[in-house]
């Protein structure tokens, strides 16, 4: 079947640190892969996006790399802030039947210390 | 360009009761789809519409239904509530295209008591 994990959280960070989001997933056919944010009391905002094998997916200093050999899609940044607090959702995108569907992990919650 | 939004934010409804739940897509988009999201989980997919027909539908049972009109906005009615029914639910639109980008709206919390 299709499936998405995540780590599980929170993730407690100090400001400046490094992230690192795993994300592995389980497909047939050969999806698309994101990253969605979620800050409190809010909807989903799409992140970063690969569409293909080796595609690397990178903004507002996150980045992803679309690894089909290891099925994965790890979320990364040098160095967060205090506003990057949210919870983070890796999803993979297929199109089934008529649709197109994201199916997504159980999402990671970061916290950052000032 | 304005966004998706949702309505209403919230609302606390009783077991056995019907909801409806309404979403405007963004400008542009002739796609929406539905997510349940219960609490500290992701979303699930409800179903799809495209051009006010039904294109394709996750695991729920058919007390899920929803419409989609010529202005490509949306609702989601759900019939004969189960408390297991609480929970955050998203509406997402698209342009239909390749890059298969989808725009959330801010959510309905919905509570079944």
């Amino acid at each position: 079947g299709n499936s998405v994990t995540q780590m599980e959280g929170p993730v407690t960070l100090s400001e400046e640190a490094f992230l690192t989001i795993n994300c592995t997933y389980t497909a047939t056919g050969y999806p698309s892969l994101f990253w969605y944010v979620q800050y409190p009391g809010e909807g989903l905002q799409l992140l970063l996006k690969a569409t293909k094998a080796d595609d690397k997916g990178s903004n507002k200093g996150f980045e992803a790399t679309y690894r089909k050999e290891t099925t994965s899609f790890h979320l990364e940044k040098g160095s967060v802030q205090v506003s990057d607090s949210a919870v983070y959702f890796c999803a993979l995108g297929l199109r089934m039947d008529s649709s197109y569907k994201l199916i997504f992990g159980s999402g990671t919650r970061l916290l950052v210390r000032p | 360009e304005t966004g998706v939004t949702q309505s209403p934010t919230h609302l606390i409804k009783t077991r056995g009761q019907q909801v409806t739940l309404r979403c405007s897509s963004q400008s542009g988009h002739n796609t929406v789809s539905w997510y349940q999201q219960a609490l500290g989980q992701g979303p699930q997919f409800i179903f799809q519409y495209y051009r006010e027909e039904e294109n394709g539908r996750g695991n729920f049972p058919p007390r899920f239904s929803g419409l989609q009109f010529p202005n490509y906005s949306s609702e989601l009615n759900v019939n004969a509530l189960e408390l297991d029914d609480s929970a955050l639910y998203l509406c997402a639109s698209n342009d239909g295209g390749p890059k298969h980008e989808q725009y959330f709206g801010p959510g309905t919390r919905l509570t079944v008591t």
